[in-house]
């Protein structure tokens, strides 16, 4: 399988400030990333879905200005979380596929995931 | 639209043991594809099986095995030879346009 680098694995942010978290694919080119929330022992909730060079789609509910997400290159998608709260801390999981290549067009590979704390 | 419903919360098994992790979903599609993840305490997704809807013959990977129902729309994992590695939270999952949809999730504990 693909690998997916996710940075940091870990952060603690103040209340206010902005956190970037990187998501790298490492051996294949990730033409499409995904970004997920997770809260303790719940599911995987969609954020938002990046393809590179274009503008992130975002699910329902999830606010574009506070969850910046760029997908500048091929192999690098970045979410900002701007202002952040207390209430942003959780689980944020990337994941990245390469829809053109057709064995791997149903399956995403997962970063390691960033534990947000917002203090 | 596709939905994912695990109705397990929490699941025990003893080492040696199987379990049977049930599953359904709703899809308007005619062709697709279900999965299941297996996520341990690290919290990394890992893909554990992968069962291509137009295919009759059920997935297996070594110990996991799923029991495809296609009329029923029914996707069940079974772990043979429970082993204390098993232990983690597992995911069934749908995909549609490209997007995973995922069930609230199974916890697995393996008891010595």
């Amino acid at each position: 399988g693909a690998v997916v680098s996710q940075h940091p694995s870990r952060v603690i942010c103040k209340s206010g400030t902005s956190v970037k978290i990187e998501c790298r694919s490492l051996d294949f080119q990730a033409t499409t990333m995904f970004w997920y929330r997770q809260f303790p022992k719940q599911s995987l909730m969609l954020m938002a879905t990046s393809n590179e060079g274009s503008k992130a789609t975002y699910e329902q509910g999830v606010e574009k200005d506070k969850f910046l997400i760029n997908h500048a290159s091929l192999t690098l998608s970045t979410l900002t979380v701007t202002s952040a709260h207390p209430e942003d801390s959780s689980f944020y999981i990337c994941s990245a596929r390469d829809i053109f290549r057709r064995e791997w067009n149903t399956e995403a590979f997962f970063g390691q995931g960033t534990r947000l704390t917002v203090v | 639209a596709q939905t994912v419903t695990q109705s397990q919360p929490e699941m025990s098994v003893q080492e040696a043991e199987t379990v049977t992790l049930s599953c359904t979903y709703d899809t308007s599609e005619n062709n697709y594809y279900l999965f299941w993840y297996k996520q341990p305490p690290s919290r990394q997704m890992i893909l554990v099986i992968r069962q291509e809807a137009y295919k009759q013959q059920n997935a297996t990977e070594n110990r996991f095995s799923v029991n495809f129902q296609k009329a029923a729309k029914s996707f069940s994992l079974k772990i043979s030879d429970s082993q204390l590695g098993d232990t983690a939270m597992y995911f069934c999952a749908s995909v549609s346009d490209y997007k995973l949809s995922f069930g609230a999730g199974t916890t697995v504990t393996v008891r010595a």
